[in-house]
């Protein structure tokens, strides 16, 4: 079964502070994305990562992709308020549809 | 940025109606996608097109029908709406098989 995972699903952070969210998966596509949605909004692009070892950065965030370990991560530097939204990953199966797995999302939360 | 387009944004309406969501996007992109996603879950594909008089059933079972009739153009139908139909509905689309699928502003629907 073509799974992917999101961990933490919840996360509360305080303002300043540093963390990742993983996103494993059991595809063995290297076609991976980051996605941003706020309540009740639509998704927003954040990432796009096509290739073992890739790494971007916009911001506060920062995402790479180990397709050998099947993990991608979205690193949180300082965080602010304004980046509490849910994260989202989602994966191309692999299997040349064009079509994406999202993963269960990780809520962020940002306090003061 | 992407233009991709849904109405309407909400929808209360009661069981056993017929309903239509339309989604439309300019940037003359040829796959398109409708995702259903439930507060605070992941997205579900529920219909797919990859051109014109292309269409195909997602990954998750749906009552609702869908046309590409125009390569713009990807409207939703569900023949008689049940409670069981209230959901979020996202429409996307993406053009080289690289990059990330754009995403339209959603509609909200309530099945009364």
């Amino acid at each position: 079964e073509l799974k992917v995972e999101q961990n933490p699903l919840f996360l509360s952070m305080q303002e300043g502070k540093n963390y990742t969210i993983y996103c494993n998966y059991s595809t063995t596509s290297d076609r991976l994305y980051w996605y941003r949605q706020d309540p009740g909004k639509s998704l927003e692009s954040l990432f796009v990562l096509l290739s073992n070892g890739a790494v971007k950065q916009e911001g506060r965030l920062m995402a790479s992709l180990d397709t050998k370990a099947r993990l991608s991560t979205l690193h949180i530097t300082a965080a602010v308020h304004d980046l509490s939204a849910t994260y989202f990953c989602a994966v191309d199966r692999g299997d040349n549809t064009d079509k994406l797995i999202f993963g269960t999302g990780t809520r962020l939360q940002v306090f003061p | 940025e992407a233009d991709i387009y849904q109405t309407p944004r909400y929808l209360v309406i009661g069981t056993g109606k017929k309903i239509t969501l339309e989604c439309s996007q300019t940037m003359g992109h040829d796959k398109m996608y409708w995702y259903q996603q439930d507060p605070g879950m992941e997205l579900h594909l529920i219909h797919y097109s990859y051109g014109v008089n292309s269409t195909e059933k997602g990954d998750l079972s749906s009552e609702s029908t869908v046309s590409r009739i125009r390569t713009e153009h990807f409207p939703l139908t569900l023949e008689s709406a049940r409670p069981s139909h209230t959901s979020q509905y996202l429409c996307a689309s993406s053009e080289n098989p690289s990059w990330e699928q754009y995403f339209g502003p959603g509609t909200r629907l309530t099945v009364t």
